[in-house]
């Protein structure tokens, strides 16, 4: 079985601030976990992804994510938020072949 | 690259109807999966399809049915529609099933059950 908790369905920042998205996962067998982007309208895109390699995993538009395997926990952050990270946030596992199973989603405001 | 593409954009119903809706995956890829997005919740797994064929299915009943084709676009079927089925129908797309190859995902098709 596998499942994700996103903690925070909404989350407000200033720009420039410090983005933190939450999220803990479970898994019957080492995860692959996914964090992925959503705007109005939109499918989905792909941020970044763990796939058993580095903990700390780098990806688009400056996000980052670390797998911290004894927490259950791959936290989404950004150092310095800008407007344009205005959008919803998927947090995701694939613990075999087939489906992701998907969090809640956690919406990301940014205040000028 | 066109990426993963479906259609229709948006699509209204009336309860009872069926209802069909189309995904290309991107070029290259063979195995396409279906997600369904209900209004403030995130994607739930319908199922996935490679070589023609079902590979797994999320909980979700019957009324929801697949077809793939021999250039490896899609179909999702839904039969006897409900208030509940209206969500946002997603289409993945990867290079084969195993679990390190990304799912592309395509815009949706938005469908509104009256």
């Amino acid at each position: 079985a596998q499942s994700v908790t996103q903690l925070g369905s909404h989350v407000s920042v200033s720009e420039g601030a410090l983005v933190l998205l939450r999220c803990n996962y479970s898994s019957s067998v080492p995860p692959y976990l996914f964090w992925y982007v959503q705007y109005p309208n939109q499918g989905l895109q792909l941020l970044l992804k763990y796939t058993s390699a580095a903990t700390l995993v780098k990806g688009i538009n400056g996000f980052e994510a670390e797998f911290k395997k004894s927490e259950t926990s791959f936290h989404l952050t950004k150092p310095s938020a800008h407007m344009s990270d205005a959008a919803e946030y998927f947090c995701a596992v694939r613990s075999n072949d087939y489906k992701l199973s998907f969090g809640a989603g956690t919406t990301v405001t940014v205040r000028a | 690259d066109a990426g993963v593409t479906q259609s229709p954009t948006h699509l209204i119903k009336t309860r009872g109807q069926q209802v069909t809706l189309r995904c290309s995956p991107k070029s290259g890829h063979d195995t396409v999966s279906w997600y369904q997005q209900a209004l403030g919740q995130g994607p739930q797994f319908i199922f996935q399809y490679y070589e023609e064929e079902e590979r797994q299915r999320g909980n979700f009943p019957d009324r929801f049915s697949g077809h793939q084709f021999p250039n490896y676009s899609s179909e999702l079927n839904v039969n006897a529609l409900l208030l509940g089925d209206s969500a946002l129908y997603l289409c993945a797309s990867s290079p084969g099933t195993g679990r390190n190859n990304e799912q592309f995902f395509g815009p949706g098709t938005r469908l509104t059950v009256l």
